[in-house]
């Protein structure tokens, strides 16, 4: 069965030092979201791509953060420099081209991301 | 603007007892509404999702929902708890059938006690 691939699963970084996470959709999927889930809440967007360009990164703190899905498949979240308050989960959903009601988000295992 | 409120961080209940998660939804548009399943560090699992027509919604692992517009309310149900059960729950609401990213609520913790 076809899965969203993250990586890494858990980093652990200092402040102010560059993190970076990859995600790989499901094939086929041309939307791809970027969740972070602070411990005890639920996730909140960050960015969403369809193909290789922004839909939406409203919520993107965008003086740190940056995402890039060059070839309309696979994408990376750069945080630099990182913050004390950026520990959190980092979830990667797809989705297929809509079809009817048939939107489902599937989403990958997450990246763990603690900075001390 | 959309928005989820789930009713308690916290649920306990009995192996073999009812399964109830309460979640209210707001949404200026007829809304999309899912529940997820997250198991510790893990990603989020769709249980349900309800888009249009029938009200009652079947999930896996033996769950269900019913869509109140009066009440604006999505609540999960399983009528007899497992230990399996046990994790994070989360209701979110999409406006619509479009791709745009989901509205989550804070979740609720549940915990089965044999």
């Amino acid at each position: 069965e076809a899965e969203v691939a993250q990586s890494p699963r858990y980093k652990i970084t200092e402040k102010s030092q560059a993190v970076a996470f990859w995600c790989d959709p499901i094939s086929g999927h041309a939307t791809l979201y970027w969740y972070r889930q602070i411990l005890g809440q639920g996730p909140e967007l960050l960015v969403q791509f369809q193909d290789e360009s922004v839909v939406d990164d409203s919520q993107l703190p965008k003086d740190r953060f940056s995402a890039e899905r060059l070839k309309g498949v696979d994408s990376t979240l750069k945080i630099q420099p990182a913050e004390l308050g950026d520990s959190a989960m980092y979830l990667c959903a797809s989705s297929p081209p809509i079809a009817g009601d048939l939107n489902e988000q599937f989403f990958g295992p997450g990246t763990r991301l603690t900075v001390l | 603007a959309q928005s989820v409120t789930q009713l308690g961080s916290h649920v306990s209940v009995s192996e073999g007892a009812l399964v109830l998660l309460r979640c209210n939804y707001s949404s200026s548009v007829p809304p999309y509404l899912f529940w997820y399943v997250q198991y510790p560090n893990q990603g989020l699992q769709l249980l349900l999702k309800y888009t249009t027509g029938a009200t009652l919604v079947k999930g896996i692992n033996g769950f269900e929902a019913e869509f109140k517009k009066s009440e604006t309310s999505f609540h999960l149900t399983k009528p007899s708890a497992h230990m399996s059960d046990a994790a994070e729950y989360f209701c979110a609401v999409k406006s619509g059938g479009g791709a745009d990213g989901l509205t989550f609520g804070k979740g609720t913790h549940l915990i089965i006690q044999p």
